[in-house]
């Protein structure tokens, strides 16, 4: 079935540790991204991607890290976590450049930081 | 800055119709989305308006005014599966989505 798969499903780690995040599609979309979400907020940009090769940073890019080797794979990076990194990651990918842009969402990753 | 306004929870009856606002101030607009979220689950596309009026899609329709900066989502016929959390996005004019908290919607029989 196409779709984006993440994983760890789930984690806990603890402060200080790196983690790297797997995100892997197989629409061979251009666009890809990495969402952070936490109660009463709305789903924030950590980085995007919008063509192998090349990335960008989203709202909240501190302390997380990005790299698009090729199309399918987008692996976000915590390199030393803290606990307000605690949250919930969704991966994202989309066509670009036209269309409605409509996003197509991994299953999450819920991240727990002590 | 920008910002997207939306209800937080609303409560519904099985069967009757709902209505979830948006309103929304962004540097620019190039179109609104809705998401659907079920709890634990991720964000499913549900509509897509970049031109005023409304765009119907089953028991699902979606409204736009850009001179008021406005947005609704309406639910007819409610089922409890439609028990979830509404995302509505906007689109700015550097092509990135700004995301409003989401309304909770609690289906009751």
């Amino acid at each position: 079935i196409a779709g984006i798969t993440q994983a760890p499903t789930s984690q806990i780690l603890a402060a200080g540790r790196r983690m790297t995040l797997r995100c892997t599609q197989d629409m061979r979309h251009n666009a890809m991204y990495w969402y952070r979400q936490d109660l009463g907020l709305g789903l924030r940009l950590i980085h995007y991607s919008n063509t192998a090769g090349t990335t960008g940073k989203g709202e909240v890019p501190d302390g997380y890290s990005v790299s698009r080797a090729n199309t399918d794979d987008f692996p976000l990076t915590l390199a030393s976590a803290v606990p307000s990194q605690t949250s919930v990651y969704f991966c994202a990918s989309s066509e670009a450049g036209g269309g409605t842009g409509e996003l197509f969402f991994g299953e999450g990753s819920r991240l727990t930081v002590l | 800055g920008q910002n997207i306004d939306q209800p937080t929870e609303m409560t519904a009856t099985e069967g009757a119709i709902v209505q979830i606002n948006c309103t929304y101030q962004t540097s620019g607009f190039n179109g609104l989305f809705w998401y659907q979220q079920h709890a634990g689950e991720a964000p499913t596309f549900l509509s897509y308006n970049v031109l005023d009026g409304l765009e119907e899609k089953g028991r699902f329709s979606s409204f736009l005014s850009r001179s008021k900066g406005y947005s609704y989502l309406l639910l007819k016929e409610l089922q409890m599966k439609d028990s979830a959390s509404y995302l509505c996005a906007v689109r700015d004019s550097n092509y990135q989505l700004i995301w409003g908290a989401g309304t909770k919607l609690i289906i009751k029989p």
